[in-house]
């Protein structure tokens, strides 16, 4: 059964970090190019990042540019998003995902508050 | 940065009408379209890829048509579980989503 399973998420001040993970499961995890995407409380999904099978290749969502970093660890099989200078607007379920192969998980909700 | 722009933002429809929604992008996508159903709660579902192709599963009720920058999901005849709201997504040139249109009932 594929799984894809995030965490880290929380309740962070303005300003803060958070790094969220997302464990995978079920299928060759190492063969795919996978995506963040979030969803405000309310509001659409926004594409946030993507990042290639081998992790040579990243990219980033002009709105999240130069504070959100993705990395993968393929021996262990999980994806991360290091999540900088929080701002309220960040407030969201954060997916990962494997678009190609209709892979979501459930996704984490941050929330950046005060 | 390619901008789906879909309309109408919500349908209000009943159960056996015909439903169609339409994703507008700002540059060429090929047919590089997809469209999702997400409901409250739930992570998106994909229905269509590749414009037109439906994924596993989905009901023949739903097509998808268009190719460049026009684009059209239909869905024949209302069930009631297809009340919800739907989302196209271009990955043509990394990706982005459409801002949804909602489905709601008359």
């Amino acid at each position: 059964e594929v799984q894809l399973v995030e965490s880290g998420g929380g309740l962070v001040q303005p300003g803060g970090s958070l790094r969220l993970s997302c464990a995978a499961s079920g299928f060759t995890f190492s063969n795919y190019w996978m995506h963040w995407v979030r969803q405000a409380p309310g509001e659409g999904l926004v594409w946030i990042s993507t990042i290639k099978s081998d992790g040579s290749v990243t990219s980033y969502a002009g709105s999240v540019k130069g504070r959100f970093t993705i990395s993968r660890d393929n021996a262990k099989n999980t994806l991360y998003l290091q999540i900088n200078s929080l701002r309220a607007e960040d407030t969201a379920v954060y997916y990962c995902s494997c678009i190609a192969a209709d892979y979501w998980g459930q996704g984490t909700l941050v929330t950046v508050s005060s | 940065e390619i901008v789906l722009t879909q309309s109408p933002a919500t349908l209000s429809l009943s159960p056996g009408e015909r439903a169609t929604l339409s994703c507008r992008a700002s540059q060429s996508v090929g047919n590089y379209l997809a469209w999702y159903q997400q409901k409250p709660g739930q992570a998106p579902r994909l229905l269509i890829s590749d414009a037109s192709n439906r994924a596993t599963g989905i009901p023949a009720r739903f097509s998808g048509s268009g190719s460049g920058t026009d684009f059209t999901l239909t869905i024949s005849s209302l069930e009631p579980e297809d009340f919800a709201v739907y989302y196209c997504q271009q990955r043509s040139n990394w990706v982005t989503f459409g801002g949804g249109t909602k489905v709601e009932i008359k």
